[in-house]
């Protein structure tokens, strides 16, 4: 089936410690994007991605970094310098970076501090 | 002001009654709009697109008001399985940020 696939689905972070989370898509979309969801708030835009080897600086990229070296995957590293880390991650995928096309969603990532 | 906005509720209503949600943006320019359903501890989920002329799927009907700027929700006879937070999105335009979504709505439907 197509989708997106996130992993781990629960994850803890030790203090001082990076951690990456997976997102892979299957759906040949162009760009990806990275969101981070708040108990009770919208999402907010971490990074996202139009094309291969290229990402851009969303609203809250501090403490974040990502690469693109593949178009099916766009991996988000959570660095130390991210001191509020807990929250829902969620990937995206839509079939062109501009446009009226909606995104997809993975169905998550859970970030706690250990 | 926020980009987007709606109104958090929470909104409790019995099985079979008609609730509408509104969604504010300040983007004049905006080009898409889009509804999505998320329910507790999950990833959002496209429910409908929104259109100029307005449309209708099902039970749920979502409808653009450009001069007031706003987009609306209306979900007849709802259903118990209608519960969850409902957010809207919208694309302004010329922007290279994508997506903005509301903070959703959140809908209790009661038996």
């Amino acid at each position: 089936d197509g989708g997106i696939t996130q992993s781990p689905k629960y994850l803890f972070r030790k203090e001082g410690q990076n951690v990456t989370l997976s997102c892979e898509q299957n759906l040949n979309h162009d760009a990806m994007y990275w969101y981070r969801q708040d108990p009770g708030q919208g999402l907010r835009l971490i990074y996202y991605s139009q094309i291969v080897n290229d990402f851009q600086k969303g609203d809250i990229a501090e403490g974040y970094s990502v690469s693109r070296e593949k178009k099916e995957s766009f991996p988000l590293t959570v660095t130390s310098a991210q001191k509020n880390p807990t929250a829902f991650y969620l990937c995206a995928s839509s079939d062109r970076p501009i446009g009226n096309q909606p995104q997809h969603f993975g169905d998550g990532t859970r970030l706690s501090i250990l | 002001r926020k980009e987007v906005e709606q109104d958090p509720g929470p909104f409790n209503v019995p099985e079979g009654a008609t609730v509408a949600f509104n969604c504010t943006y300040s983007n004049s320019a905006s080009q898409s709009f889009f509804w999505y359903r998320q329910d507790c501890r999950k990833e959002p989920k496209l429910l409908m697109s929104v259109y100029s002329s307005g449309n209708e799927d099902g039970r749920f009907t979502a409808q653009l008001n450009r001069a007031s700027q706003y987009i609306s929700l209306l979900i007849r006879d709802s259903k118990l399985s209608d519960s969850a937070t409902y957010l809207c999105v919208v694309i302004p335009s010329g922007s290279a940020r994508q997506l903005t979504f509301g903070s959703g709505t959140q809908l209790t439907v009661l038996p």
